[in-house]
């Protein structure tokens, strides 16, 4: 069965430093594979995906993540937080076919410190 | 653009009583999903439709109802509330199928936040 891992509850880092939120997935077969944005008392945003081809992605806000097919890892990163990063990102997997039924991991609260 | 609306946004409910949430997509959208959120958990699927007049449940369907009589319109119906329901339910939409543009990928509505006391 499908499953995403999101190892860190929560993240804490200072403003201007670099962030790295780590995601593992389990798969069947090739994934696509998303990274969403989840503010306080906001809907999920979609902040970048990777479908095939080129392994780094680029998202909105500066974020970026690289595929990683042998070690099943999708991480997002960014070079240099803001304040207003702070929310909660889930890494999700799904199949191209049949309703983009994405199975999402626990979720990563990142919390920035100025 | 509206996207996908959920209302209520807040509910509270008694054990026992009945109620249901309405999401609205003007995108077209054929494919529309319930999800459940709570702490630790992620987003867990509860139904979904892949059009007009189907439904199809998800990973936690137990306990809840929906139904998709208009194409923009999914509606998510909890029969006898259960305190377990207590969540943040977000309703979201899709077109079928994922291509490389993106274009199609899920639209979520803001959230509405149960709680069964």
């Amino acid at each position: 069965a499908q499953s995403v891992t999101q190892p860190d509850i929560h993240i804490t880092v200072s403003e201007g430093a670099s962030l790295e939120l780590r995601c593992n997935y389990s798969y069947g077969a090739t994934p696509y594979l998303f990274w969403y944005v989840q503010s306080p008392g906001q809907g999920l945003q979609l902040l970048l995906k990777y479908f095939s081809g080129d392994t780094l992605v680029q998202g909105i806000k500066g974020f970026e993540a690289e595929f990683k097919r042998s070690q099943s890892s999708f991480n997002l990163r960014k070079p240099s937080v803001h304040w207003s990063d702070a929310a909660e990102y889930f890494c999700a997997v799904g199949p191209m076919e049949y309703g983009n039924k994405l199975v999402f991991g626990a979720g990563t609260i990142l919390r920035v410190k100025s | 653009n509206a996207g996908v609306t959920q209302t209520p946004k807040f509910r509270v409910l008694k054990t026992g009583q009945s109620m249901t949430l309405l999401c609205a997509q003007d995108m077209n959208h054929e494919y529309m999903y319930w999800y459940r959120q709570d702490p630790g958990m992620g987003l867990r699927l509860i139904h979904y439709s892949v059009g007009e007049g189907t439904t199809a449940k998800g990973e936690v369907p137990d306990g809840y109802n929906v139904s998709r009589l208009k194409k923009q319109n999914f509606l998510l119906g909890l029969e006898s509330a259960a305190p377990s329901q207590t969540s943040v339910y977000f309703c979201a939409s899709s077109y079928p199928v994922l291509v490389p543009s993106g274009a199609n990928v899920l639209t979520f509505g803001a959230g509405s936040r149960l709680t069964v006391l």
